[in-house]
């Protein structure tokens, strides 16, 4: 099973800020199936980015992933106030599919 | 509009047995594949069991193999979870989602279940 490890735990920014966090796999991923998850307080997660860096349909551009291997990044160019929410990494290739632990972002 | 909507949970013992289901509409149910995730009350997201979009292949998480089945019924547009051996630990919301490969790429609103006795 690949263990997926997200930090920081939680990023403390403002809004117009960048935030930028981490997921390292525990192994190889050795392909392109590394998505990206938001969820808000009370809601099911949704789909941002997938394939490491393809945007999901109607996701703002301020959000790009990058990465390859064992490191993947999300950044989000500039905070607004709706992406204050928490952040989970998920590997696809492999099974079982597995999460990241989340990064939560809050309002400093 | 794309919709999956997950009823069946419950406050259960431990021990029992439950069986949730998802009906998905606004696109064609019988071309993906879909999956169970959950979260734990405060936790991360723990994907527990993926079927195909025919139904014959069917995967899950170790900590779910031998007790839970997952299933579906094209004709009625629905997903289920046959959940048994019930423990404290199984306390989640469980989220259906539909699959495009192994991608999770949409979400039910999720339906809690609670086992305590």
């Amino acid at each position: 099973e690949i263990m997926l490890t997200q930090s920081p735990g939680t990023l403390s920014l403002s809004p117009g800020e960048r935030a930028t966090f981490s997921c390292r796999a525990s192994q190889n991923i050795g392909n392109k199936y590394l998505a990206w998850y938001q969820q808000k307080p009370g809601q099911p997660p949704r789909l941002l980015i997938y394939d490491i860096s393809t945007r999901a349909t109607g996701i703002s551009d301020r959000f790009s992933g990058s990465g390859s291997g064992t490191d993947f990044t999300l950044t989000i160019s500039r905070l607004d106030p709706e992406d204050f929410a928490v952040y989970y990494c998920q590997q696809y290739g492999n099974s079982p599919r597995t999460f990241g632990q989340g990064t939560k972002v809050e309002i400093k | 509009e794309v919709q999956l909507l997950e009823s069946g949970g419950g406050l259960i013992q431990p021990g029992g047995s439950l069986r949730l289901s998802c009906v998905g509409s606004g696109y064609t149910f019988s071309s993906y594949g879909m999956s169970w995730v959950r979260q734990a009350p405060g936790k991360g997201l723990e994907w527990i069991s993926g079927i195909g979009a025919g139904g014959s292949d069917t995967y899950y998480a170790d900590s779910v193999k031998g007790r839970f089945t997952i299933s579906r019924d094209n004709s009625k547009n629905t997903l289920y979870l046959q959940m048994g051996g019930l423990r404290a630990e199984d306390t989640a919301i469980y989220y259906c989602t539909r699959d495009s490969g192994w991608l999770t790429s949409f979400w039910g609103q999720g339906t809690l279940v609670t086992v305590s006795s």
